[in-house]
């Protein structure tokens, strides 16, 4: 079963515009949330996480929005750079329970940025 | 800090051996994943190891197997190797179990 989704398998965006990708979880257990940038044979290097008691967190040209109640987030990167271009894969984790210390993760979305 | 690090980067068996797998967690990081990632299933997860205990597995068969050492490293085993077990190994380190999972370079197994 598939608990974290990417449903856009690619995403195209211009050079300096805004690159959004969308992530969905359906376990409500589910407390913190990251990123991560990854390139072919190679392991995925973290961009930025969340917390579910945020609902938005910041770092640099990189912010991760939270909606609970949605069960969705997304992660906005502004502006984009063709060195961003890259497999960007969604993960999830529980801070309790049978779950504790697994990370779920999404499909993965490739992102073009192009000039 | 040094980073993650995984021995060797790059493996070729052949099917029904055995392969042992090596990751070196960051200085003070007590918690250490493992995940197989394959083109047709994304990223699965192994196993979970903290203090040397397992505390979490994912649904691999019985020849995938692991251990944690005192000083936090951690080696995965497969034994009776499968074409289908040809995939990149991820390993992540983390201070404590659910927070700051940062992963290493991989390990590419191939088996022929």
């Amino acid at each position: 079963d598939q608990q974290v989704k990417q449903n856009s398998p690619s995403l195209s965006v211009q050079e300096g515009r805004i690159s959004i990708l969308n992530c969905d979880y359906t376990n409500s257990m589910f407390d913190y949330f990251l990123w991560y940038k990854k390139y072919p044979a190679e392991g995925p290097t973290f961009l930025i996480s969340i917390s579910s008691i945020k609902d938005k967190n910041e770092d640099g040209r990189f912010t991760v929005f939270l909606n609970k109640s949605a069960k969705h987030l997304s992660l906005h990167i502004v502006p984009s750079q063709p060195g961003d271009s890259a497999v960007y894969f969604c993960a999830a984790s529980s801070g309790r329970g049978s779950t504790l210390g697994r990370l779920y993760f999404g499909r993965g979305t490739q992102l073009t940025v192009w000039p | 800090k040094a980073g993650v690090t995984q021995t060797p980067r790059y493996l070729i068996k052949t099917r029904g051996q055995q392969v042992t797998l090596s990751c070196s967690p960051i200085s003070g990081h007590r918690s250490v994943s493992w995940y197989q990632q394959t083109p047709g299933q994304g990223l699965q997860f192994l196993f979970e190891y903290f203090s040397e205990t397992q505390r979490n597995k994912g649904n691999f068969p019985g020849r995938f197997s692991g251990r944690q050492f005192s000083n936090s490293r951690s080696e995965m085993n497969v034994s009776t190797l499968e074409l289908g077990d040809s995939a990149l190994y991820l390993c992540a380190s983390s201070p404590s179990p659910g927070q700051g999972f940062l992963f290493g370079p991989g390990t590419r197994l191939t088996v022929t």
